[in-house]
C-alpha cells in the first residue's frame, strides 16, 4: 500500500529559485494538507483541500501556492524560494469522519528543503 | 483561535520509568483528539485517537491517553518506558472547519 508519497526527499534550492512539492495519495481521502515543521514550533498548516477544485489557505500560506486538480495529487509550490522557507514540509490526507470532521491524518515521508 | 499546548519541549527518562505528556486545547464544542509519534528520521505516525465514547483511549506500544473535557485535556501516559519509545510526541486536536492544528511536540529521550 502506498499511502501518501512525496516527491523529492531532498531539495536544495538557490534564494529566487521556484520548485514544485509533489504529493499523492492513493487512499481516495477527501481530505489534504501541506504542514511544514521546524524545531519547537511543531507542524504549521500552509494550505489545505477539502476535495477536487477547493483549496484554502491554512496558518502560513505566504510564499506558497497549492492547486487540487483531482482528488490524488496536491502539489506545493514555492514561486520563489527564501531562506526563511528552509523546512521539512509534509504532506498528509485523512477522510471526513463527518461534515466537517476528519479522522487521522496518513503523512508522507517529509521533503527536506534548504534554500541558500 | 484554536491552539494546542504541550506542557513540556523536552523529557529524559531512564527506562522502566513511567511517562505523562501534557496536552491542553482551547476549543468548546466538539474535537477529535489524536497523539502521532515521529521516530528520528521518519514521519509522523498516528499513536493513538479519541473520537468519541470511552475517554481513556488505549494506543499502541503500550501508550494510553485520557481525555478529560472539563480540563480540554488529552494527556499521554506509559507505565514503563523503553529506550526505542525515544521520538518527538505531537499532540493533535481537530475542531472542524477541516484543520487540524497540532502542538510544539514534545522531544523525549529514553536512556538505556
Amino acid at each position: 500500500n502506498a499511502g501518501v508519497t512525496q516527491t523529492p526527499k531532498f531539495q536544495v534550492l538557490k534564494t529566487g529559485q521556484s520548485m514544485t512539492l509533489q504529493c499523492a495519495q492513493d487512499m481516495n481521502h477527501e481530505y489534504m494538507s501541506w504542514y511544514r515543521q521546524d524545531p519547537g514550533m511543531g507542524l504549521r498548516l500552509i494550505h489545505y483541500s477539502v476535495g477536487a477544485g477547493i483549496t484554502d489557505q491554512g496558518e502560513v500560506p505566504n510564499g506558497y501556492n497549492v492547486s487540487r486538480s483531482t482528488t490524488e495529487d496536491f502539489p506545493l509550490r514555492l514561486l520563489s524560494a527564501a531562506p526563511s522557507q528552509t523546512s521539512v514540509y509534509f504532506c498528509a490526507s485523512s477522510y471526513q469522519q463527518t461534515a466537517n470532521l476528519n479522522t487521522e491524518a496518513f503523512f508522507g515521508q517529509g521533503t527536506r528543503l534548504t534554500v541558500v | 483561535a484554536q491552539s494546542v499546548s504541550q506542557h513540556n519541549h523536552h523529557v529524559i527518562l531512564s527506562e522502566a520509568a513511567s511517562l505523562e505528556l501534557g496536552c491542553n486545547y482551547s476549543y468548546g464544542g466538539t474535537v477529535n483528539l489524536f497523539w502521532y509519534v515521529q521516530y528520528p528520521g521518519q514521519h509522523l505516525q498516528l499513536l493513538l485517537k479519541y473520537f468519541s465514547g470511552d475517554p481513556l483511549v488505549k494506543g499502541i506500544k503500550g501508550f494510553e491517553a485520557e481525555f478529560i473535557k472539563s480540563k480540554f485535556s488529552f494527556n499521554l501516559r506509559k507505565p514503563s518506558v523503553q529506550w526505542s519509545d525515544t521520538a518527538e510526541y505531537f499532540c493533535a486536536v481537530n475542531t472542524g472547519g477541516f484543520k487540524t492544528i497540532f502542538g510544539a511536540g514534545t522531544r523525549l529521550f529514553v536512556k538505556a
